[in-house]
């Protein structure tokens, strides 16, 4: 299977700041997502993007495919942003998870 | 428009038994899904199912068998519930497009 580590494994903020968390994967893959699971369980889609830059408000994500690696930034941070932040890749069918990126902002 | 929807929400068993867990995936998508997912760790494909059809499975036991029906809802059966299989059980949805997560289901073996 493909290998994806996130970095760092946890991450405390101050409220307003800014944080950059990082996702490297062991092989070519044709789709990637960032998601946010927040306290509750749920998993919640932030971005779909196997390669290039996408942009939705505060938050923005790279994925560089022929490198192995993406991004996830995260500016003006606000508590509700909380939570673990996952990278999942995979080929056609099979989605590979990190063990994710534990945030917690405070006020 | 709905999401994807799960049931039940909560649930405890006892090792031995046997467990079902429903899942309806979002509106226009045809693919289900189904990831455990672990305390502490990231999801973990179980299998996928696409035209009432097994598509591909992960590294599970067959004591995890699934369905699909022709409503493209799935069922997860689990048998022989062992205390480790404990976990949130997460049903994704997709029609060559990326997952759509349901909240899950928490089970619980004792």
């Amino acid at each position: 299977g493909i290998q994806v580590e996130q970095s760092p494994p946890d991450l405390i903020l101050q409220e307003g700041a800014n944080s950059t968390l990082r996702c490297n994967f062991s092989d070519s893959v044709n789709n990637l997502q960032w998601f946010h699971q927040n306290p509750w369980g749920q998993l919640i889609n932030l971005f779909y993007i196997p390669s290039g830059t996408k942009q939705n408000g505060r938050l923005s994500a790279t994925t560089v495919a022929t490198e192995r690696y993406s991004l996830l930034y995260i500016s003006s941070s606000q508590t509700t942003d909380s939570g673990v932040y996952f990278c999942a890749v995979g080929r056609v069918v099979q989605f590979y998870f990190g063990t994710g990126t534990s945030l917690t902002v405070i006020p | 428009d709905a999401g994807v929807t799960q049931s039940p929400t909560h649930l405890i068993k006892t090792r031995g038994q046997q467990v079902t867990l429903r899942c309806s995936p979002k509106s226009g998508h045809d693919t289900v899904s189904w990831y455990q997912q672990a305390l502490g760790q990231g999801p973990q494909f179980i299998f996928q199912y696409y035209e009432e059809e097994e598509r591909q499975r992960g590294n599970f036991p067959d004591r995890f068998s699934g369905h699909q029906f022709p409503n493209y809802s799935s069922e997860l059966n689990v048998n022989a519930l062992l205390l480790g299989d404990s976990a949130l059980y997460l049903c994704a949805s997709s029609s060559n497009s990326p997952l759509h997560f349901g909240n899950g289901t928490r089970l619980t073996v004792t």
